[in-house]
């Protein structure tokens, strides 16, 4: 069964820097674009980036655009967020999140989670 | 950007209620329009993609429709299971976009 495990949240101050990772099991990772979303605490939920199968297209929110990265390493099956200079509005539930195959966009799989609080 | 605008932000409904919940984008977006539900403390869940379209697994009370512009989910008959949050995801270009979700509720 697919399973998408986030991990790397925690509490970091304002302009410090954090990488997050998703471990995906359960489905052939190197076929499927793949999704950052997050949600800040009671708010509801932001698309913030898409890297396409390959790694070789990728895609931000406006909000993140040159501080976040995102990156995977098909190797590993693994998806990662690499996050620059954090900012208190970063704060938020991060999932990741499987590009299904039916339609471009739509999230068929998600994580649970990671919390990253930016914070002094 | 486009700018997706649900109504109601919430909704008190009973069980066994017909439900229905509209999506408006700012420019036409086609038929690229998800629907996801979300229970407190857990992860979303896709029920319906490319407007209309049923989500493996997802209980057929569910329904979507709309193109361009407008989009509505129907809950043909509420269950206790499905007082959530929806939200409805415009998957047209990037960056896609979120409506700012409809809290069902029991009445």
């Amino acid at each position: 069964q697919v399973q998408l495990v986030e991990s790397g949240g925690g509490v970091v101050q304002p302009g410090g820097s954090l990488r997050l990772s998703c471990a995906a099991s359960g489905f052939t990772f190197s076929s499927y674009g793949m999704h950052w979303v997050r949600q800040a605490p009671g708010k509801g939920l932001e698309w913030v980036a898409l890297i396409r199968h390959d790694g070789k297209n990728k895609y931000y929110a406006d909000s993140v655009k040159g501080r976040f990265t995102i990156s995977r390493d098909n190797s590993k099956n693994t998806l990662y967020l690499q996050m620059n200079s954090l900012r208190p509005e970063d704060t938020a539930v991060y999932y990741c999140a499987k590009g299904t195959s039916m339609v471009r966009g739509a999230m068929d799989y998600w994580g649970q989670g990671t919390l990253v609080t930016v914070s002094s | 950007d486009i700018q997706m605008t649900q109504s109601p932000s919430s909704l008190s409904a009973s069980v066994g209620d017909r439900v229905t919940i509209t999506c408006r984008a700012s420019q036409t977006i086609s038929s690229y329009l998800n629907w996801y539900q979300q229970k407190p403390g857990k992860a979303p869940e896709l029920l319906i993609y490319a407007a209309s379209s049923l989500q493996s697994g997802v209980p057929s009370r569910f329904s979507g429709s709309g193109s361009g512009t407008d989009f509505t989910l129907t809950i043909s008959s509420l269950q206790r299971e499905d007082f959530a949050t929806y939200y409805c995801q415009q998957s047209y270009s990037t960056p896609y976009t979120f409506g700012q979700g409809t809290k069902l509720e029991i009445k």
